[in-house]
């Protein structure tokens, strides 16, 4: 069946260095790709979207890029903080659903 | 603007038993989804609803149901519960079915 992919499943890295969180979907009718972030007890949050008529969207110290004919989207965090800490969720959405991957816990080191 | 609320925040239920739990999208937003999150299957699409008709349902049993009201204001059930149905289910409203999604804290759902 249609699935997303997302590596690394966990990600460590020093305070201030990048981050970098990478999808693969399967279903070529997706058209947008959303990412959200999860915290200790929260729902998931928003934090930036793209289209697939885009090929990069920047907010921020945050920024994502797609390439639709490899079928890869990525997350691009900089500067990266202790709040930055979290659970991260691509997702890749059709008309009729949306499909996320399996989420990457991001640790930042102080 | 308050945000999705979901109630009720955690519940404990036995096996056999039903559950429904309820969702208020944020002011203005015709369209909600709900979702099973698990640590095995990670986030999992349930339904879709959109102006009080389901748009689109995942691949779950008929056990899960769900509907929407005019204010739309949603539901889900869960009938016959069973130990795997432990999980937190979240409701995201949007605007309209191809809009962004805004998620709620969640319910906590565990069967014993």
């Amino acid at each position: 069946g249609e699935n997303v992919e997302q590596h690394p499943s966990t990600l460590s890295v020093q305070e201030g260095d990048s981050a970098v969180i990478k999808c693969t979907y399967s279903d070529s009718a997706s058209n947008y790709f959303p990412w959200y972030k999860q915290e200790l007890g929260k729902g998931p949050q928003l934090i930036i979207d793209i289209r697939s008529n885009v090929g990069e969207k920047k907010d921020q110290r945050i920024a994502v890029t797609l390439n639709k004919t490899a079928k890869h989207f990525s997350l691009h965090i900089t500067e990266t903080q202790p709040e930055d800490s979290a659970v991260y969720f691509c997702a890749a959405r059709t008309k009729d659903k949306i499909i996320f991957g399996k989420g990457t816990r991001l640790h930042i080191l102080p | 603007k308050a945000g999705v609320t979901q109630t009720p925040r955690y519940l404990i239920k036995t096996r056999g038993q039903q559950v429904t739990l309820s969702c208020s999208p944020i002011s203005g937003h015709r369209s909600v989804s709900w979702y099973q999150q698990t640590p095995g299957q990670g986030l999992q699409f349930l339904f879709e609803y959109f102006s009080e008709t389901q748009r689109n349902k995942g691949n779950f049993p008929g056990r899960f149901s769900g509907r929407q009201f005019s204010n739309s204001r949603s539901e889900m059930n869960v009938s016959t519960l069973e130990l795997g149905d432990s999980a937190l289910y979240l409701c995201a409203s949007s605007m309209g079915p191809a809009g962004e999604q805004y998620f709620g804290p969640g319910t906590r759902l565990t069967v014993t």
